[in-house]
């Protein structure tokens, strides 16, 4: 059972580079998440989609990008790394509610530990 | 704003010691409930939920939480825990029915054998 994979797992960026981390599920949950994780911090929402061509800022959205073209993939893209955005990323992804609930619990991947020098 | 508090940063407690995590929310509204765990260089799993119903909620590995509402409360309880038991624990979220899950800043337990 494959889930959410996420890649690359490690990456080093130098400051103003761009990259996009990947997400892909094979669960068909239309809900889709990017989190940040920092020491102490908790996870905090970058962006979220509730399907194929619908996405949303979350928490913490400044300096990020994301687009969902099918329901599988969920590519979060930063244009110009900056130090600030070193971090852990998480991709996360949820079925449709079962009445009481609009969402399901999360299934989450296993990471991206991004450094940005 | 929406926020979940989590009392405690870092715990610390030898085996069979019985374990309390405290998580609080601010809405006052319909509110959908998680405790989530984190091992040691792993990716978040799921230890239970809370949508409706009872609300004493039994997980996995002999977790439970009790969602008490007058206190805006969702602390999560073990009996008895083990070496294994150590990793970072996240309260979490979900506020009058929108698809956004806030979660907390975590607990980080220690178990010591």
């Amino acid at each position: 059972n494959a889930g959410v994979t996420q890649t690359p797992k490690f990456r080093i960026l130098k400051i103003g580079q761009s990259m996009t981390l990947q997400c892909a599920q094979d669960m068909n949950h239309n809900y889709m998440y990017w989190y940040r994780q920092d020491p102490g911090m908790g996870l905090k929402l970058i962006y979220y989609s509730v399907g194929a061509g619908i996405t949303d800022k979350g928490e913490v959205p400044n300096g990020y990008n994301v687009s969902r073209s099918t329901t599988e993939d969920f590519p979060l893209r930063l244009e110009l790394a900056a130090p600030s955005q070193t971090s852990v990323y998480f991709c996360a992804s949820s079925s449709d509610g079962t009445g009481v609930s609009p969402v399901g619990p999360q299934h989450f991947g296993d990471g991206t530990r991004l450094s940005i020098l | 704003a929406q926020s979940v508090s989590q009392h405690n940063h870092h715990v610390i407690l030898s085996e069979a010691a019985s374990l309390e995590l405290g998580c609080n929310y601010s809405y006052g509204g319909t509110v959908n409930l998680f405790w989530y765990v984190q091992y040691p260089g792993q990716h978040l799993q799921l230890l239970l939920k809370y949508f409706s119903g009872d609300p004493l909620v039994k997980g996995i590995k002999g977790f439970e939480a009790e969602f008490i509402k007058s206190k805006f409360s969702f602390n999560l309880r073990k009996p008895s825990v083990q070496w294994s038991d150590t990793a970072e624990y996240f309260c979490a979220v979900n506020a009058g029915g929108g698809f956004k899950t806030i979660f907390g800043a975590g607990t980080r337990l220690f178990v010591k054998a």
